[in-house]
């Protein structure tokens, strides 16, 4: 069964303090993973789909990296308004996304 | 160009009622597909909508039903409604084989 996984669940840090966040997962044929960001109450925003092992793709601080079994965000010198909840899904051959629970990640000024 | 947008944005319902969200996907696409997300949980695939047929179903009861305009608009029902139905509901639409972009969501509260 499609399965994703994040770590940590809550990561506080500092304004400027780099960190990852993990999505680790289990599926058969991954067509691709995607990274959303979300606010509370509202819709998951898009940020990257990676498609294949060895991919990366960047974006103003964050950058996401594949591999064939996890993802990880890396947040570069975060700012407050960084604060959210970010999403990892995959999309696999049985064709349905599935999303894993989310980190929430608080950047302190 | 508008994104996809959800009505209504806030709901209470009670025990038992019916309800019909509504979803307008954005320009140029034609799958819209729903999910339903719990506090502090990621987002739960409920169903997708293609030519106007349901293309794919989740884990959900018969309780919750779809359907897709020839305007690729989109409705989801939810009939004799559980505490349990709480949530925030999600609409997203794509093109096949292309990422999925999503709506604010409605917040349903079911008393």
């Amino acid at each position: 069964e499609d399965q994703v996984t994040q770590s940590p669940e809550a990561l506080r840090l500092q304004e400027g303090e780099s960190s990852s966040l993990n999505c680790s997962y289990t599926v058969s044929g991954l067509r691709g993973l995607f990274w959303y960001r979300q606010d509370p109450g509202k819709g998951p925003e898009f940020l990257f789909t990676l498609y294949s092992a060895g991919e990366e793709k960047e974006k103003e601080r964050l950058k996401a990296t594949l591999t064939k079994k996890e993802s990880f965000l890396h947040i570069t010198a975060p700012k407050p308004e960084d604060s959210a909840t970010y999403l990892c899904a995959v999309w696999g051959s049985a064709s349905k996304i599935i999303f894993g629970s989310g980190t929430r990640l608080s950047i302190r000024p | 160009d508008a994104g996809v947008t959800q009505s209504p944005t806030h709901l209470i319902k009670t025990r038992g009622q019916q309800v019909t969200l509504r979803c307008s996907p954005k320009s140029g696409h034609d799958t819209v597909s729903w999910y339903q997300q719990a506090l502090g949980q990621g987002p739960q695939f409920i169903f997708q909508y293609y030519e106007e047929e349901e293309r794919q179903r989740g884990n959900f009861p018969d309780r919750f039903s779809g359907h897709q305009f020839p305007n690729y608009s989109s409705e989801l029902n939810v009939n004799a409604l559980l505490l349990g139905d709480s949530a925030l509901y999600l609409c997203a639409s794509l093109v096949l084989g292309e990422t999925q972009y999503f709506g604010p969501g409605t917040r349903l509260l079911v008393l």
